[in-house]
């Protein structure tokens, strides 16, 4: 597509459910970002997928987020027994390479009550 | 921690004026980036700068940096109400110091008064 597509926009789950969050990537860009961002706070890095290689997990928080990206295309961040600290929205983003500026999506607001 | 931090962390300024916002870092980069976010949502790219490079215009975008003092900073001339949203910059290390990612400063949130 045109751009980076994250899907849902907004999600409001119970606390201790497990959520999935969509991020479809520019197509042709090798790498895939995953970052999430509390109210008037930056960006905090999640986790970083490039091409075949391994993916740089060191920022995901705990072991209760985990993150794939299927075909080297569309990724899925899943946050298990989600607790009320993760409501942030998180943004995902592609690129070309790391030398490239990034496209963002629009992000998804995850609110846990 | 934050490898960029932005100052000031907050800028009023009316319409017609220049906006001027600074970022620092801790070490060694490849490239800096400036982003720009409306509505805390997606951020979009303005423009980077090479560790080789001392100055880059775009528009009404002035960007400089500085590597022996680890800053850069981010000007914006003739602003318009339209300029108002935060601004972040970005920095990407260098490919042997392991963290391919950017990181992201707190930002710096500008409003233009019309």
């Amino acid at each position: 597509g045109a751009g980076v597509s994250q899907s849902p926009s907004n999600k409001v789950t119970e606390k201790g459910k497990d959520v999935e969050l969509r991020c479809d990537p520019i197509s042709g860009h090798t790498a895939l970002y995953w970052y999430r961002q509390s109210l008037g706070q930056g960006l905090e890095f999640l986790i970083y997928f490039q091409g075949n290689s391994a993916p740089d997990k060191s920022g995901l928080p705990s072991d209760r987020f985990s993150a794939e990206r299927t075909g080297g295309s569309v990724s899925t961040l899943t946050i298990q027994r989600t607790q009320q600290e993760d409501s942030a929205v998180y943004l995902c983003a592609s690129s070309q390479s790391g030398n490239y500026g990034y496209t963002f999506g629009s992000g998804t607001r995850l609110t846990v009550v | 921690s934050q490898q960029g931090e932005e100052d000031p962390q907050a800028l009023s300024i009316q319409e017609g004026e220049n906006a001027t916002m600074n970022c620092s870092y801790k070490t060694s980069i490849n490239n800096l980036q400036w982003y720009r976010q409306n509505s805390g949502r997606g951020l979009v790219h303005l423009i980077l700068i090479r560790s080789n490079e001392r100055e880059k215009h775009s528009g009404r975008l002035r960007v400089t940096l500085d590597t022996s003092k680890k800053s850069s900073s981010l000007l914006i001339t003739a602003s318009r109400a339209a300029d108002t949203a935060s601004y972040f910059c970005a920095t990407d290390a260098p490919m042997d110091t392991g963290r391919r990612a950017l990181t992201f400063g707190s930002g710096t949130r500008l409003q233009v008064q019309p």
